[in-house]
């Protein structure tokens, strides 16, 4: 049982260029997360997604983009990277109406740094 | 908007002795909350959570966390560490946003446990 993979696992990119994040889950949840981790800020929410098909803004989104075409993967798209976007990105899935139900269930993380 | 505060980012303690990591939170009407751990490397596992019923709630590892509604409290405790114990813990508390609940995470508290 897999749980929660992320690819890739480290990332470089020069400002400019773009890349997706891929988040796959195993466990069949409704609810998928990307967040981003920053020292001394803990973990801030970019986008979620309620089930297949929907996605909605958390508290960071700018500069990025998600799509949930599956029900299984979320992607996280950067269009044009920056360095401000530096960070450890972690996708999380629950089962059932939202954390309260059912505990988040976090992948190890990309760590994306950009020159 | 719900918010979580860490009163400590960083804790070092001996092994074998007891340990207290802090969290407060906004009032609310109804809240939920919740412990998270992060190992090095690694993504983040529940520790614990309050929904309703006893304040005291028990966790994994021996963690345990008191609710204290008239001071928004919500402190984590272990009477006594391992080295096993290092890592980063976060206090989390739910968020009701557009029809959907999500958690907010605090910064973080980094408990290094030495020999």
């Amino acid at each position: 049982n897999a749980g929660v993979t992320q690819t890739p696992k480290f990332r470089v990119l020069k400002t400019g260029q773009s890349m997706t994040l891929l988040c796959a889950q195993d466990m069949n949840h409704e609810y998928m997360y990307w967040y981003r981790q920053d020292p001394g800020m803990g973990l801030r929410l970019i986008h979620y997604s309620v089930g297949e098909g929907t996605t909605a803004k958390g508290e960071v989104p700018d500069g990025y983009n998600v799509s949930r075409l599956k029900k299984q993967n979320f992607l996280l798209g950067l269009e044009s990277a920056a360095p401000s976007q530096t960070s450890v990105y972690f996708c999380a899935s629950s089962y059932g109406a939202g954390p309260r139900n059912s505990p988040l269930h976090f992948g190890n993380g990309t760590r994306l740094t950009v020159t | 908007a719900q918010s979580v505060t860490q009163l400590d980012s960083q804790v070092p303690v001996f092994e074998e002795a007891p340990v207290e990591l802090r969290c407060n939170y906004s009032s609310s009407v109804s809240v939920y909350l919740f412990w998270y751990v992060q190992y090095p490397n690694q993504g983040l596992q529940l520790l614990l959570k309050y929904l309703s019923g006893s304040t005291l709630v028990k966790g994994i590892n021996g963690f345990e966390a008191e609710f204290n509604k008239s001071q928004t409290s919500f402190h984590l405790r272990k009477p006594s560490v391992h080295i096993s114990d290092t890592a980063e813990y976060f206090c989390a508390v739910t968020e009701r946003q557009g029809g959907s609940e999500k958690l907010v995470f605090g910064k973080g508290t980094k408990l290094t446990v030495n020999p």
